[in-house]
């Protein structure tokens, strides 16, 4: 079946640390990958997106590269800022089909200045 | 343009009442998600509906609930009786459907607020 393993939190970090949060996926095909984004009172809002293999999503200095030999999709940002603080889960929506989003746990990270 | 609208924002419960909530999507978006966030869990897909049909139900426990969007617009999702483990945050998400233009990009899924249930 399809599925989506991210890493563990919560994550704290300093204002200006490098974030990586982990995502491998379980899947058949070649789903699309998506980070969603969930600050504090707030619905999800999509992040970044990628569509197909070695696609590299962008937004907000977020990036994510799809790799299907490793099958993972690893948030990064080169520098954080205490308004990153959310909670950001990974997804997947599986190839044909309809395209409903399978989701990670999500990891909850905290940006301290 | 105006997002996903969810109400009640919150709502608590005893067990075995029943409750509803509502979702009107985004203009124009022709497919409507009902999904359940358990605290500490990522969404789970419940119901997806087409229009006014549905595509996906299989996660839905029908034994209790059940949703319908009868004119392609609105949703309601109901469950009745309401159990301790219902307690999460339902959420209603639209997107504007691979019927429109087929591409990848029509699937884009737009999330309202959510609401709270908390049943006692």
């Amino acid at each position: 079946g399809n599925s989506v393993t991210q890493m563990e939190g919560p994550v704290t970090l300093s204002e200006e640390a490098f974030l990586t949060i982990n995502c491998t996926y379980t899947a058949t095909g070649y789903p699309s990958l998506f980070w969603y984004v969930q600050y504090p009172g707030e619905g999800l809002q999509l992040l970044l997106k990628a569509t197909k293999a070695d696609d590299k999503g962008s937004n907000k200095g977020f990036e994510a590269t799809y790799r299907k030999e490793t099958t993972s999709f690893h948030l990064e940002k080169g520098s954080v800022q205490v308004s990153d603080s959310a909670v950001y889960f990974c997804a997947l929506s599986p190839q044909g089909g309809s395209e409903k989003l399978v989701f990670g746990k999500g990891t909850k990270l905290t940006v301290n200045p | 343009e105006a997002g996903v609208a969810q109400s009640p924002r919150y709502k608590i419960i005893e067990k075995r009442q029943s409750v509803a909530f509502w979702c009107n999507p985004i203009s124009g978006h022709a497919t409507l998600y009902w999904y359940q966030q358990i605290l500490g869990q990522g969404p789970k897909l419940l119901i997806q509906f087409q229009n006014n049909g549905v595509v996906d139900d299989s996660q839905l426990p029908k034994d209790r609930f059940s949703a319908e969007r009868l004119k392609g617009v609105d949703s309601t999702l109901k469950i009745q009786p309401a159990k301790l483990e219902d307690s999460a945050v339902y959420l209603c998400a639209s997107s504007l459907g691979g019927g429109v233009s087929g591409t990848r990009t029509s699937y884009e899924q737009y999330f309202g607020p959510g609401t709270r249930l908390t049943v006692t």
